[in-house]
């Protein structure tokens, strides 16, 4: 079984719709990590968390909202879409050592 | 604010050939530089982490180092296989900070 899963792993939805995508982990790290990436632009951090009563915005945080539920669980938010929001989304984790980070399969989300 | 190039964008080799792929960064105040590889439609994953202590890592057929005064990490292909096609991604983590910054990555096909 993979250690990071994230579902769904691909979604279309309208401007204006509220849409979730969960991630879940098993491998017991305490860092969480949202990021998006487009083409030509790279992977950009949306919000991190290092444990369930911390939460932090990245660098953009803007029209998303996140929720971690538990520590093997962080959710990411749009609470009304807009088709800017179209990109692939990566849920990812790390522990305090080591800094590596492990990354789920991603989620492709389109908003028309 | 720190910013991570990656040239070229894409390159293409023969099977065989050894390979070398460069990332450069900004601020040379970084904690660890990682290196990624990403397939079509699927996640990251992690190739070989260098804390700023270090000066490279070794892992099979890749061989990454690191020189934070000049800016410069570059990633070692030996032998390189069509199995290594690939995008390759590099990501700084700076001193204090706790998100990755990444490059835009550089396109690998490997030619049979």
């Amino acid at each position: 079984d993979a250690d990071v899963t994230q579902t769904p792993r691909n979604r279309i939805t309208k401007t204006g719709k509220r849409i979730m995508l969960e991630c879940s982990q098993t491998k017991g790290h305490d860092r969480m990590y949202w990021y998006r990436q487009d083409p030509g632009l790279g992977l950009r951090l949306i919000y991190y968390s290092f444990d369930v009563k911390d939460i932090n915005k990245g660098e953009i945080s803007d029209g998303y909202s996140v929720s971690r539920q538990a520590q093997a669980k962080f959710s990411l938010s749009l609470e009304s879409a807009i088709p800017n929001q179209t990109a692939l989304y990566f849920c990812a984790t790390s522990d305090f050592g080591a800094g590596t980070q492990y990354f789920g399969p991603g989620t492709r989300l389109l908003v028309l | 604010k720190q910013e991570v190039t990656q040239i070229p964008a894409a390159l293409s080799v023969p099977e065989g050939e050894n390979l070398v792929l460069n990332c450069s960064f900004t601020d040379s105040a970084i904690y660890n530089l990682q290196w990624f590889r990403q397939d079509p439609g699927k996640g990251l994953t992690s190739l070989l982490l260098i804390q700023s202590s270090q000066r490279e890592q070794t892992s099979g057929r890749l061989n990454a180092s690191l020189d934070k005064s000049s800016g410069r990490s570059t990633l070692y292909i030996a032998a390189s296989q069509p199995g290594d096609s690939a995008t390759y991604l590099c990501a700084v983590r700076d001193q204090g900070a706790q998100k990755l910054v990444f490059g835009q990555g550089t396109r690998l096909t490997i030619n049979p």
